[in-house]
């Protein structure tokens, strides 16, 4: 089954708003997570790492103050993009490592995904 | 930055011929993994590669790690359409933590 859940599947907003989406790992703890944004026919761009208890760290070219993520706990990283336009829809993925071990041997768990459409 | 290229792009087969995606890495990695995305789902963990000249099979699918530890394949033998899907491969950078993935092969089987 699932081992990272992600909230909601399918969000469709107007411009201007803001949308958050949730991630959780499921039966694991997770102390690092990682956002994703993929365009139509193309690959996963990483956006940022999420650390939980401290700051994300972002990749180059990605707005912090567009996309907020906070990593509350263990197992809940979430992501808010902040007055939405159009040009932020797209399809956002977080995925996380187990690093206990138990589950797998430190590939990427993804969730399944969130789409944005902003109108 | 580190750039993990794949080829081809696309590829469409009849069911039954055998395919192949190829992975170059512009660095030298010291694992590769590999990850399958169904149409409208997320990628999902296919294997990891980890010594030079490693080749893992599942099934019909073979995987090989390149001597120089920056290339790698996926072959897939006599595809089915339930193979359909697009397959990337993934390479950690930023000390390890983070994962890079390639640009992607998208496979289309048909009957």
């Amino acid at each position: 089954g699932a081992v990272v859940s992600q909230h909601p599947s399918r969000v469709i907003c107007k411009s201007g708003t803001s949308v958050k989406i949730e991630c959780r790992s499921l039966d694991f703890q997770a102390t690092t997570m990682f956002w994703y944004r993929q365009f139509p026919k193309k690959s996963l761009m990483l956006m940022a790492t999420s650390n939980e208890g401290s700051k994300a760290t972002y990749e180059q070219g990605v707005e912090k103050d567009k996309f907020l993520i906070n990593h509350a706990s263990l197992t809940l990283s979430t992501l808010t993009v902040t007055s939405a336009h159009p040009e932020d829809s797209s399809f956002y993925i977080c995925s996380a490592r187990d690093f206990s071990g138990i589950r797998g041997t430190g590939e990427l768990f993804f969730g399944e995904g969130s789409r944005l459409t902003v109108l | 930055g580190q750039q993990v290229m794949q080829i081809p792009q696309y590829q469409h087969v009849q069911e039954g011929e055998d395919f192949t995606t190829y992975c170059n890495s512009s660095t030298t990695l010291s694992n590769i993994q590999w990850y399958k995305q169904r149409p409208g789902g997320h990628p999902v963990f296919l294997i990891q590669l980890v010594k030079s000249g490693e080749v893992k099979k599942q099934k019909r699918l073979t995987f090989q790690f390149g001597e120089a530890k920056k290339n790698s394949s996926l072959h897939i033998t006599a595809t089915q359409t339930t193979d359909v899907g697009t397959y990337f491969c993934a390479g950690p950078t930023g000390g390890g933590n983070k994962l890079t993935f390639g640009t992607g092969t998208q496979l289309k089987v048909e009957l």
